[in-house]
């Protein structure tokens, strides 16, 4: 199994552009979830997924958007992208539909804005 | 907010000796996570403790879970150079406008010497 894979590893934008970052897990799980990781601030949440179709919002979800169509893929779109989401991006996964078991991350994905 | 807190921010042993970290929280759990981040990767689950358990062992860690105070502790025994990393806790909250969502504390960087 490859475990929880993202794309880009890497990535510059320009203020105002807009990506998608892609995150993907071979293992089946229902729960995904999406964090950004700051200098001195820990993880935060911004997204989090059940199951396919159900999508919720995390602790700082402006700017970014997420779908769940499949059970594999939980990509996280920046409409317009700003120097503040300049951080590090994690996905991860688990086998219960809730953060009640042990979460697998990728590796992420550093994120800077122009 | 961030609900776990970690304590101390940092902390610099000699290999042999004991490091024990503390972890505070602010609402009622289902569990409490402890994660390894090696720098520049992504995070590794160390252990979880569900909020019934007071006390957890696998190999070096040792992990206790005070829900009367809130607060958690991860102790690695005879620490090697490798541990050297950064270790944040996680709560897993099973209701109110928590469930769902996982939350992080800031961390404690690690730095075990040779």
């Amino acid at each position: 199994n490859a475990g929880v894979t993202q794309t880009p590893k890497f990535q510059v934008l320009k203020t105002g552009q807009s990506m998608t970052l892609q995150c993907a897990q071979d293992m089946n799980h229902e729960y995904m979830s999406w964090y950004r990781q700051d200098p001195g601030m820990g993880l935060r949440l911004i997204h989090y997924s059940v199951g396919a179709g159900i999508t919720d919002q995390g602790e700082v979800p402006n700017g970014y958007n997420v779908s769940r169509s499949t059970t594999e893929d939980f990509p996280l779109r920046l409409l317009s992208a700003a120097p503040s989401q300049t951080s590090v991006y994690f996905c991860a996964s688990s086998s219960s539909p809730g953060p009640w078991d042990e979460q697998f991350f990728g590796p992420g994905t550093r994120l800077t804005v122009l | 907010s961030q609900q776990g807190e970690e304590d101390p921010q940092a902390l610099s042993i000699q290999e042999g000796e004991n490091a024990t970290m503390n972890c505070s929280y602010k609402t009622s759990i289902n569990n409490l996570q402890w994660y390894r981040q090696n720098s520049g990767r992504g995070l590794v689950h160390l252990i979880l403790i569900r909020s019934n358990e007071r006390e957890k062992h696998s190999g070096r860690l040792r992990v206790t879970l005070d829900t009367s105070k809130k607060s958690s502790s991860l102790l690695i025994t005879a620490s090697r150079a490798a541990d050297t990393a950064s270790y944040f806790c996680a709560t897993g909250n099973a209701g109110g406008t928590s469930y769902g969502k996982l939350t992080f504390g800031q961390g404690t960087i690690l730095t075990v010497h040779p």
